[in-house]
């Protein structure tokens, strides 16, 4: 059974620009939640989608957005990209009462 | 915000248990206790969850305590493979986010 892919693996934008980050989930699983974590930092909540809907966001400024597709696969956009978005962006899926699963993540740089 | 507190960083010796506390002293009654770890910025693995009852996988143990504010993380022959910052957290499954809090650095020492 394939794990959570995440694509694409690495990722180089110039601040200002606008980075779209994948994720597609273990089948069946129908949560998926983004995380951001900065070099050296630990995992900061993004997003939650749940059955195609927006169940929770972190503390995170509105140019962080995504959506959940009918196959429950996501994207998350990161707009008006700064310096500080440089980080590991890490997708996690699960299954009610289940433990998630984790991709290996996106490593954004912003220049 | 995280609902629990670790101590940021253990040693341990190479063959010997390692024990990881875990203070969540708001758990609510329909709370699950997980534990995840993270080995050098790889996504993050599960390794075990609880309710009530202690568990127990070929991964390692949980011993929750008897009015769920804490818990531990049992190694039990620890390998330097085990280097990780391990996370707990506390949720109520598919019915909220998943928090980390900064997690407990664990250096298995040969």
């Amino acid at each position: 059974e394939a794990g959570v892919t995440q694509s694409p693996t690495h990722l180089i934008k110039t601040r200002g620009q606008q980075a779209t980050l994948r994720c597609s989930p273990i089948s069946g699983h129908t949560s998926v939640y983004w995380y951001q974590q900065a070099l050296g930092l630990g995992l900061q909540f993004l997003l939650w989608y749940d059955e195609g809907e927006e169940r929770n966001r972190g503390n995170f400024p509105p140019r962080f957005s995504g959506r959940q597709f009918p196959n429950y696969s996501s994207e998350l956009n990161v707009n008006a990209l700064e310096l500080e978005d440089s980080a590991l962006y890490l997708c996690a899926s699960s299954l009610t009462v289940l433990e998630a699963f984790f991709g290996q993540g996106t490593r954004l740089t912003v220049v | 915000d995280a609902k629990t507190t670790q101590p940021p960083s253990m040693d341990c010796a190479e063959g010997r248990a390692a024990n990881l506390p875990c203070n969540h002293s708001t758990i609510s009654g329909n709370e699950y206790v997980y534990w995840y770890r993270q080995i050098h910025s790889q996504g993050p693995q599960y390794i075990i969850h609880g309710l009530k009852n202690n568990e127990t996988n070929e991964m390692a143990s949980l011993i929750i305590t008897e009015d769920r504010k804490s818990s531990t993380l049992i190694l039990p022959h620890a390998t330097l493979r085990d280097t990780a910052v391990y996370y707990c957290i506390v949720r109520v499954p598919n019915n909220n986010d998943m928090r980390f809090g900064a997690g407990t650095r664990l250096t298995v020492k040969p």
